[in-house]
């Protein structure tokens, strides 16, 4: 089983319209870190959060860690094609050795314009 | 900016070959990771490096070996390659600071057949 859960696995989406995406962990997080991976590419970093409680916005993109640091959501604003890509969190769900992360299983976005 | 570098991008084997993925960061960071993806599982860490001169072994270690060659390179060798390890490789390093995000190569895209 996955020690960090995504969901949705996939979603489809006109453009314009609102979404969210969640990462959940039986465990306490610390640090989550959202990334995007465009088809052949490979992931660039978006944000990270670490404080329970956290929010952090990026243009029309923004995260929040909940209060017990055990899921984190990505909301994405009017949504554009150019949003289209797989989006994965990773986290220290450990918390005993910075630097080694553990990811979740992606969830794949489509934007249709 | 480089960043981190992957090579080759595209590899097709036999099973049993043997080949070395190469991959140099060029940001001074002390810790590497060696990563594979597969369909519905995210990213699974194959072996970190914590600095130059060790490695450690991350949650699929077996069928590869690693080499952390200097503090730029870290590569991934399958000494005898077999099918379940046709997969994307993604290589990437961090800062060895709390709360850093790890960055990201394009991957190698390598199939076994």
């Amino acid at each position: 089983s996955q020690e960090l859960e995504q969901s949705p696995q996939s979603l489809i989406v006109q453009e314009g319209k609102n979404l969210t995406i969640n990462c959940t962990s039986s465990k306490t997080l610390y640090g989550l870190y959202w990334y995007k991976q465009k088809y052949g590419e490979g992931l660039i970093f978006l944000m990270m959060l670490q404080k329970g409680g956290e929010e952090k916005s990026h243009e029309k993109i923004t995260a929040k860690l909940d209060e017990k640091k055990q899921q984190s959501s990505l909301h994405i604003t009017a949504s554009q094609p150019s949003h289209a890509g797989i989006y994965l969190c990773g986290a220290d769900v450990g918390g005993t050795s910075y630097g080694k992360l553990t990811f979740g299983q992606g969830t794949i976005l489509t934007v249709h314009p | 900016n480089a960043g981190v570098t992957q090579t080759p991008k595209f590899q097709v084997l036999k099973t049993g070959q043997s080949m070395t993925l190469q991959c140099a960061q060029d940001m001074n960071h002390n810790s590497m990771y060696w990563y594979r993806q597969d369909p519905g599982m995210g990213l699974r860490l194959i072996y970190y490096s914590a600095s130059e001169g060790t490695t450690d072994k991350g949650e699929v270690p077996n069928g590869y070996n690693v080499s952390r060659l200097n503090k730029r390179e870290f590569s991934l060798r399958l000494e005898s390659a077999a099918p379940s390890q046709t997969s994307v490789y993604f290589c990437a390093s961090s800062a060895d600071r709390p709360n850093q995000p790890q960055h990201f190569g394009d991957g190698t895209r390598l199939s076994i057949l």
